[in-house]
């Protein structure tokens, strides 16, 4: 099984920064199956991207995704008074589909 | 619009039995596999498993395999989660989720439900 490795745990920006989350995985896995969840506290997780790099549907643009192999990124370039949440990549096409320990982005 | 509506909060003894359901609207129900989330307090998303409600085909986390049951009724769009014997453990939320491609078990979800919370005081 597969083991994803969220960094930082937590990151405390200001509003108008850029977030960089990463997600480690233990091996090397295929680019297309990597996704990335935000949830608001007392909210329902929501999908950001998909595929390590694609935007789902509504999301803004400030919401990035690269990576490939072992190392992934999400990245939002100014982060905004709503994007305060935590933050979860996750492995899929292979099972069992696998979360990692997630990040909190908070406010500085 | 594609919705997940899940039952309401339960809280239950430890060994009581206990099934939550999440109705599905809005896209065709047997089409897309629907997968079960846990979320302990104040800890991270766990993938349970799966079910196909076109033939109720489910599939599970190693981690979930004997302790919960998935089922679906196709009849009524309608998949469920399941415990015979309750633990405090069990405390937590629950998300149901559809995978987002037509009978792709290993997509990633594309749709949540509004979650259910199950509370076993110990």
């Amino acid at each position: 099984e597969i083991v994803l490795t969220q960094s930082p745990g937590t990151l405390s920006l200001s509003p108008g920064e850029r977030a960089t989350l990463s997600c480690r995985a233990s091996q090397s896995v295929r680019s297309t199956y990597l996704a990335w969840y935000q949830q608001k506290p007392g909210q329902t997780p929501r999908l950001l991207i998909y595929g390590a790099s694609s935007r789902a549907t509504g999301i803004p643009d400030r919401f990035s995704g690269s990576g490939s192999g072992t190392d992934f990124t999400l990245t939002i370039s100014r982060l905004q008074p709503e994007d305060f949440a935590v933050y979860y990549c996750q492995l899929y096409g292979s099972s069992p589909l696998t979360f990692g320990g997630g990040t909190k982005v908070e406010i500085k | 619009e594609v919705q997940l509506v899940q039952s309401g909060a339960e809280v239950k003894k430890p060994g009581e039995s206990l099934k939550i359901s999440c109705k599905g609207s809005g896209y065709s129900f047997t089409s897309y596999w629907i997968g079960w989330v846990r979320q302990m307090p104040g800890k991270g998303l766990e993938w349970m498993g799966i079910i196909y409600p076109g033939d109720s085909d489910s599939r599970y986390s190693p981690s979930f395999q004997g302790q919960v049951t998935i089922s679906a009724d196709k009849s009524i769009s309608t998949a469920y989660l399941q415990w015979s014997s309750l633990k405090a453990s069990d405390t937590a939320m629950y998300y149901c989720v559809r995978h987002s491609e037509v009978g792709d078990s290993l997509s990633h979800f594309d749709y949540w439900g509004q979650g259910t919370l199950v509370t076993v005081p110990s």
